[in-house]
């Protein structure tokens, strides 16, 4: 099955810096690459998607960026903001809805903004 | 759009007792939902993809029967935790998807087993 690499665990900023966090992935036939923000005890919310037919995608301050030879996708979020602080989570499917196999998550990082 | 509702939102409750959770979409009928638990400070692991009117699909290492799954209807979906112990205390979270689209979540279910 699907293994998802995630780095760093842990990730502090300076606020108004860029943040990046890295994810690696083992089954070439996954062609989707969903990003999730986490805040303490609620439910992921969904930042940004990539399919594998397109190399890189932003929307305002965040952008990812997908490697498909080096099976590797990215999280860039620029000008970063207190509300930011959260963990995200990368992962990665065949289809967009998780198929008949789901969503295989990255183990998350936890971002810090430092203000 | 794309609302996913999960109740309860928290559960206390003794060792040995099955505890249900529900998890609906609101908004639009959801032909697939799975069901995640999450451990303190881990991520998210797949239990089992539900799909309306069939046997769950259940990963490997979870229990299907102690994790009892129905998927009656394109918007419900419920999870059965049957005799739940300490160790079964975690994070439960369902999401669910229709036609392809992405997988929207609920809010999660916090089961504390004494």
């Amino acid at each position: 099955g699907e293994n998802v690499e995630q780095h760093p665990s842990t990730l502090s900023v300076q606020e108004g810096d860029s943040a990046v966090i890295k994810c690696t992935y083992s089954d070439s036939a996954s062609n989707y690459f969903p990003w999730y923000k986490q805040e303490l005890g609620k439910r992921p919310q969904l930042i940004i998607d990539i399919r594998s037919n397109v190399g890189e995608k932003k929307d305002q301050r965040i952008a990812v960026t997908l490697n498909k030879t080096a099976k590797h996708f990215s999280l860039h979020i620029t000008e970063t903001q207190p509300e930011d602080s959260a963990v995200y989570f990368c992962a990665a499917s065949m289809v967009p809805g998780g198929g008949a196999d789901g969503l295989t998550f990255g183990k998350g990082t936890h971002l810090i903004i430092q203000p | 759009g794309a609302v996913v509702s999960q109740h309860p939102s928290r559960v206390i409750c003794k060792s040995g007792t099955s505890v249900k959770i529900e998890c609906r979409s609101l908004d639009f009928q959801a032909t697939t939902m799975f069901w995640y638990r999450q451990f303190p400070k881990q991520s998210l692991m797949l239990m089992a993809t539900s799909n309306e009117g069939s046997k769950a699909t259940y990963e490997q290492g979870v229990e299907k029967d102690k994790f009892l799954i129905n998927h009656a209807s394109l918007t419900l979906s419920t999870l059965t935790v049957t005799s739940a112990h300490p160790e079964d205390s975690s994070f439960y979270i369902c999401s669910a998807t229709t036609g392809g689209q992405p997988q929207h979540f609920g809010d999660g279910t916090r089961l504390s087993i004494l």
